[in-house]
């Protein structure tokens, strides 16, 4: 199975604040990467996917890049919605990994 | 609009089985594929395998072979997964999911929580 790393794990950041968040794949995966975010007691939304394409109505300071291992979610102005969990996964080959999760809280 | 609307809550012995429904609309069901994932408390999503709602082949994780059934009623337009002996470590939050246009899960269900427990 491909193993997908995000870092960090948490983070605590200020609205206004630009937030990166890394995921690494044990293997390469194309574009085939999507990023989801969960707020508690919620199922998740798809914010990004094939690494780099803006899910329609998801606000534009969400984006994302990367290709092959090394991916990146990009929030360039947090704001007070976007505290919550932020979760990787690639879909080049089942089964469908994810990554541990970035929990975005409030500083 | 497109809606996944998925059975309540369960409670389990260890041993049990368990099925869960997801029941969509807003869309022709069988054209997509629907994932099941699941997430455990604290741990990360786990997908579990898939259905093609058109002609019924499935693909499952190897973790669950053998113990995790998904299949489909087109008439009902609704999806189907069970899980069988069933033990603590399978409690968690079971999600259906329809990918969109491309290999993403664009829409999901509620989630139904599963809990096995003596």
């Amino acid at each position: 199975d491909i193993q997908m790393t995000q870092s960090p794990s948490s983070l605590s950041a200020s609205v206004g604040d630009r937030v990166t968040i890394t995921c690494r794949a044990s293997q390469t995966i194309s574009t085939f990467l999507n990023w989801y975010q969960q707020k508690p007691g919620k199922a998740p939304k798809l914010l990004i996917y094939a690494a780099s394409s803006l899910q329609s109505g998801v606000p534009s300071r969400f984006s994302g890049s990367g290709s092959g291992t090394d991916f990146t979610l990009t929030i360039s102005s947090l704001q007070p919605e976007d505290f919550a969990t932020y979760y990787c996964q690639q879909s080049y080959i089942t089964p469908r990994t994810f990554g541990q999760g970035t929990k975005v809280e409030i500083k | 609009q497109v809606q996944l609307v998925q059975s309540g809550a369960e409670v389990k012995k260890p041993g049990a089985s368990v099925k869960v429904s997801c029941k969509a609309s807003g869309y022709t069901f069988t054209t997509y594929v629907m994932h099941w994932v699941r997430q455990a408390p604290g741990q990360r999503f786990e997908w579990m395998g898939w259905i093609d709602a058109g002609n019924g082949n499935t693909k499952y994780s190897q973790k669950f072979q053998g113990r995790f059934t998904i299949t489909r009623d087109t008439s009902a337009t609704t999806a189907y997964m069970e899980l069988s002996s069933l033990r603590s470590e399978d409690t968690a939050v079971y999600y259906c999911a329809r990918d969109g246009s491309g290999s993403y899960n664009q829409y999901w269900g509620q989630g139904t929580l599963v809990t096995v427990s003596s």
